[in-house]
């Protein structure tokens, strides 16, 4: 069985500050992960992969994510946020196959001028 | 095309009306997913296609929803006698293969609203 789990619902930073936005799983099988970012009325983009290559994934925009097996995450981190970031963030989990897709319930990303 | 391209933008239909939504892949992207998106941001996985045949429907409310993917033509999601749950964004996605390595790029959705 799989699950994906956003801890946060809302997160707000300062623009210039740090981005942490926390994801954990569960999965029965070797997963791959996925981050995307949805922007108001919009659909969605992809961020950044983890598909069992190198742990620490970079993406778009400055975003960059880790693996890590022992803690089941794969936090979404980002050294200084953009006003341009604010948005939905979308954690999502596929097994073998990827044929199943769960998504996680998303954490809203305010940024303060 | 580049791009997963979606039509309409937006549909209001009155409760009880059809409603039928259109998808067209990425070009060489062999599998299509759809999605419903309900107000508090939660994606429901519908259906999958892979070229034209269903590969996973577990969450089609089979009563009142269908879907095709037929060669030359969009894809197309209906649903017969809509109901106020129904108002929602419906995503359709798709990717070059269903191997878990492979990203789905979405479309910009379609707007639902059930009157």
């Amino acid at each position: 069985a799989q699950s994906v789990t956003q801890l946060d619902s809302h997160v707000s930073v300062s623009e210039g500050t740090p981005v942490l936005l926390r994801c954990n799983y569960s999965s029965s099988y070797s997963p791959s992960l996925f981050w995307y970012v949805q922007h108001p009325n919009k659909g969605l983009q992809l961020l950044l992969k983890y598909t069992s290559a190198a742990t620490l994934v970079k993406g778009i925009n400055g975003f960059e994510a880790e693996f890590k097996k022992s803690e089941t995450s794969f936090h979404l981190t980002k050294p200084s946020a953009h006003m341009s970031d604010a948005a939905e963030y979308f954690c999502v989990v596929t097994s073998t196959g990827g044929f199943k897709t769960i998504f996680g319930a998303g954490t809203r990303l305010f940024v303060k001028a | 095309g580049e791009e997963v391209a979606q039509t309409p933008k937006h549909l209001v239909r009155g409760e009880g009306q059809k409603a039928k939504l259109y998808c067209a892949p990425i070009k060489g992207h062999s599998y299509v997913f759809w999605y419903q998106q309900v107000l508090k941001n939660e994606f429901k996985f519908l259906i999958s296609f892979q070229n034209e045949n269903v590969f996973d429907e577990t969450g089609m409310p089979k009563e009142r929803f269908s879907a095709k993917c037929l060669p030359n033509s969009p894809c197309s999601l209906e649903i017969q006698a809509t109901k106020l749950e129904d108002s929602a964004v419906y995503f359709c996605a798709s990717s070059q293969r269903g191997d878990r390595n492979y990203e789905q790029y979405f479309g910009p959705g379609t707007r639902l609203t059930v009157t």
